[in-house]
């Protein structure tokens, strides 16, 4: 079954510094994956995916996430960070196909001013 | 907004009771998804219904069950609740059940069993 590790429970970085959120997936021959947000008491928002085509995928937001097979990787990176950025990211998977999307058990990330 | 409607917002039950969730899907989605977060396990699949049919079922325990009727609208009912049944429930929707569709999450039922 597919699943997936996010490295870091908690990452907290200052203010205008750049972050790296780390998340890697079981081997599959093709998935699509996904980096969604979890605000405070609010429910998951889609940030970005890969389903095909280039590897690196942005977001409106200024988050960029790099696809790589070879690693079985899909972290996500921010150049710059906010105060309005705090919140906890979640990588999920899913394979081709009918199968739900698989999530990893999140990353707090804490903007300190 | 999101699109996807969950009622009611916050349960406080009783162990050994049972409660009903309800998720009404973006307006054109066909498909909906039931995920339990909780603290230890993160997000926790448990069933998908696609126009009305189960399609996909995970880590559904047996008193737990759920509906989609025909409005699209769906149900989740547990029962016999204990008190690690306590979690945040979402709903998810999408327009259709390939791969490369994203879901649409609801703001989730946060339950408390006491």
């Amino acid at each position: 079954a597919q699943s997936v590790t996010q490295l870091d429970s908690q990452v907290p970085v200052f203010e205008e510094a750049p972050v790296e959120l780390r998340c890697n997936y079981s081997s599959s021959v093709s998935v699509y994956l996904f980096w969604y947000v979890q605000y405070p008491n609010q429910g998951l928002q889609l940030l970005l995916k890969y389903l095909s085509g280039s590897t690196l995928v942005e977001s409106i937001n200024g988050f960029e996430a790099e696809f790589n097979k070879s690693q079985t990787s899909f972290h996500l990176r921010k150049p710059s960070v906010h105060i309005s950025d705090t919140a906890e990211y979640f990588c999920a998977v899913r394979n081709s196909g009918n199968t739900p999307l698989v999530f990893g058990k999140g990353t707090r990330l804490s903007v300190i001013a | 907004d999101s699109g996807v409607t969950q009622t009611p917002k916050h349960l406080i039950t009783a162990t050994g009771q049972r409660v009903t969730l309800r998720c009404s899907p973006r307006s054109g989605d066909l498909s909906v998804y039931w995920y339990q977060q909780s603290l230890d396990q993160g997000l926790q699949f448990l069933i998908q219904y696609y126009n009305g049919e189960e399609r996909a079922k995970g880590n559904i325990l047996e008193r737990f069950s759920a509906q989609q009727f025909p409005d699209l609208h769906s149900e989740l009912n547990l029962s016999s609740l204990e008190l690690g049944d306590s979690a945040l429930y979402f709903c998810a929707s999408s327009e259709s059940t390939g791969a490369n569709y994203g879901y649409t999450f609801g703001s989730g039922t946060r339950l408390t069993v006491v």
